[in-house]
């Protein structure tokens, strides 16, 4: 089955600067990678998703990379706000699969100190 | 819209003891799923429906069963609980095959004593 690891487990960032967090995964027939933000509390919510057939998507702050060949996304945070301090989730849906059954990495703590 | 409704938000159960988790969705989406979330390992799927009538397994299916009788609620019930069973449960919608993106209910802190 599908596996996603993801790096780091943990990130400290200073406000402003960017964020990076990497993800890779096993099965080559994925082709949908969303990300999604967890606060503390709170149920996941999905910030930015790409699928395979693009290799970047932006929005304003947040811009998602994806490399088929290598199986590894990325998750780019810029100007880091300390309201980005969240755990942070990639996933992959299950290859071949309809209706995104996702498999999840195990979350990135990411904390913005102002 | 409400969205993706959980209940309860807490829940203490004794080890044996039967519950069932409660979520419903008003955006009259075609995919539901439950994901049971623990320390370091993320999400993992428990259960999933494509439609009213239709369930199937994920990752960790064991010692729970679902039923989707109605588009709107899909409720995750725990037979007889285990410790192992203690976690925070999200429910989790999606609209259609080809609509992936998935919208989760606020959980449920669910501790088997």
């Amino acid at each position: 089955g599908e596996n996603v690891e993801q790096h780091p487990s943990t990130l400290s960032v200073q406000e402003g600067d960017s964020a990076v967090i990497k993800c890779t995964y096993s099965d080559s027939a994925s082709n949908y990678f969303p990300w999604y933000k967890q606060e503390l509390g709170k149920g996941p919510q999905l910030i930015i998703d790409i699928r395979s057939n693009v290799g970047e998507k932006k929005d304003q702050r947040i811009a998602v990379t994806l490399n088929k060949t290598a199986k590894h996304f990325s998750l780019h945070i810029t100007e880091t706000q300390p309201e980005d301090s969240a755990v942070y989730f990639c996933a992959a849906n299950r290859g071949g699969t309809s209706y995104g059954k996702l498999t999840f990495g195990q979350g990135t703590i990411l904390t913005v100190h102002p | 819209n409400a969205g993706v409704t959980q209940t309860p938000k807490f829940q203490v159960l004794k080890t044996g003891q039967s519950m069932t988790l409660q979520c419903a969705q008003d955006m009259n989406h075609e995919y539901m799923s439950w994901y049971r979330q623990d320390p370091g390992m993320g999400l993992r799927l428990i259960h999933y429906s494509v439609g009213a009538g239709i369930t199937d397994q994920g990752e960790v299916p064991n010692g729970y069963n679902v039923s989707r009788s109605t588009t709107e609620d899909f409720p995750l019930r725990l037979l007889s609980a285990a410790p192992s069973q203690t976690s925070v449960y999200f429910c989790a919608s999606s609209y259609s095959r080809s609509r992936y993106e998935q919208f989760f209910g606020p959980g449920t802190r669910l501790t088997v004593l």
